[in-house]
């Protein structure tokens, strides 16, 4: 079975410094891999998803992740936060289905970014 | 578009009670479920149905009943409340079940308390 370990709990940056989260999976074919952003009494948004090809991918606002198959890892970064950027981060990886399908998602434990001024 | 609504947005119940929670997407996605959020725990997969009549269990079933007569409509019933299901309730749908380009959308959630 899948599994995603998301080292970190909380992570403090402070507004216009880099950032990366950290996610790790295991999984015994070719995954595929998502990241979530949940703001506080929100769902969760997709910010990007990792199916194969390129392993930079960028998603959406102003975030980019990288799949390392030799590290196991899919982590998350951005060159420099916004105070909007202070949220919950998800891992995720599908069982082979990308829809997150008959399988469902796996996800981490979360990662809770604060920003400061 | 609205997406994927779910309603009530809160709810309490008492041990024993039962109630339904709902979930609607107008998207015409094939594919829906239910997760369950906990503090430390991430998110874990209560249900799933991949279409109309077909539903099935995903981690953490037991408690919880799903049918899917429609496309649009997937709820949860909690058939007697436990304070153990005191948690974040979240109904996501995909486009399809199996297609690369078919991302879980999520509803904004349902705050139950059980006591």
């Amino acid at each position: 079975a899948q599994s995603v370990t998301q080292p970190d709990i909380h992570i403090t940056v402070s507004e216009g410094a880099s950032l990366e989260l950290r996610c790790n999976y295991s999984y015994g074919a070719t995954p595929y891999l998502f990241w979530y952003v949940q703001s506080p009494g929100q769902g969760l948004q997709l910010l990007l998803k990792y199916f194969s090809g390129d392993t930079l991918v960028q998603g959406i606002k102003g975030f980019e992740a990288e799949f390392k198959r030799s590290q196991s890892s899919f982590n998350l970064r951005k060159p420099s936060v916004h105070w909007s950027d202070a949220a919950e981060y998800f891992c995720a990886v599908g069982a082979g289905r990308p829809g997150g399908g008959a399988d469902g998602l796996t996800f981490g434990k979360g990662t809770h970014l604060i920003i400061q001024p | 578009n609205a997406g994927v609504t779910q309603t009530p947005k809160f709810q309490v119940l008492k041990t024993g009670q039962s109630m339904t929670l709902q979930c609607a997407q107008d998207m015409n996605h094939e594919y829906m479920s239910w997760y369950r959020q906990d503090p430390g725990m991430g998110l874990r997969l209560i249900h799933y149905s991949v279409g109309a009549g077909i539903t099935d269990q995903g981690e953490v079933p037991n408690g919880y009943n799903v049918s899917r007569s429609t496309t649009e409509d997937f709820p949860l019933r909690l058939l007697s409340a436990a304070p153990s299901q005191t948690s974040v309730y979240f109904c996501a749908s995909s486009y399809s079940a199996t297609g690369q380009n078919s991302p879980l959308h999520f509803g904004n959630g349902t705050r139950l308390t059980v006591t």
